[in-house]
């Protein structure tokens, strides 16, 4: 089954111990992101790649980092999170190229707390 | 820079009513249009889209949405609620140019239904 998977699923953590939240997809696509939502806000674009080892920031890229070592995954790491960091993300794929690399294959999203 | 707004943040409507959701997005070229669904502690699920061609597209669920360039609008319609439809609803929009940095998303509306 075509998916992007996430996890883990939900997480609660302290303010300033690092974390990371993977994501893999199984259907080759070459663009991925994150995104972050939240209430009355929408969904935000923290980072994207374009492929390996190609990466650029989004609209709200501060406190995140990511990486693009293989094709499939594309982890988001918090290396020192902070409560305004609390948020529902979500991973995307997406194939490059023409009208079709902007439909995007959302992942079930990660819930994060940090107190 | 891209913008999506949807002025409507919650909407109320009766079971078996009509309903219309309304989506405006900032002028620039060719863009393509996606509106996506979020039932509560779920995902998000395209529910259709529109690249190019016929400006009514049809979707998923008995959904449809028109595209009106005159207007900047994209808005999503269906003939008869049901209540397994409240949920979140999101439009977006990306811009010709390349799909790597993803969609530019609305805050989103929510959708209550009334017995």
């Amino acid at each position: 089954e075509a998916q992007v998977t996430q996890n883990p699923r939900y997480l609660i953590t302290v303010t300033g111990k690092k974390l990371t939240v993977t994501c893999s997809q199984n259907m080759n696509h070459e663009y991925m992101s994150w995104y972050r939502q939240d209430p009355g806000l929408g969904l935000r674009q923290i980072y994207y790649s374009m492929n390996v080892e190609v990466t650029d920031k989004g609209d709200v890229p501060e406190g995140y980092k990511v990486s693009r070592k293989e094709k499939r995954n594309f982890p988001l790491i918090l290396e020192s999170p902070s409560p305004n960091q609390t948020s529902l993300y979500f991973c995307a794929s997406s194939f490059s190229g023409g009208a079709l690399s902007y439909e995007q294959y959302f992942g079930p999203g990660t819930r994060l707390t940090v107190t | 820079a891209q913008s999506v707004t949807q002025p409507d943040i919650h909407i109320t409507v009766s079971e078996g009513a009509s309903l219309e959701l309304r989506c405006n997005y900032s002028y620039g070229a060719t863009p393509y249009l996606f509106w996506y669904v979020q039932s509560p502690g779920q995902g998000l699920q395209l529910l259709l889209k529109y690249f190019s061609g016929d400006t009514l597209v049809q979707g998923i669920k008995g959904f449809e949405a028109e595209f009106k360039r005159s207007q900047s609008s994209f808005n999503l319609r269906k003939p008869s609620v049901h209540w397994s439809d409240a949920a979140e609803y999101f439009c977006a929009v990306g811009y010709s140019g390349g799909g790597a940095d993803g969609l530019t998303f609305g805050k989103g509306t929510h959708l209550i239904i009334q017995p």
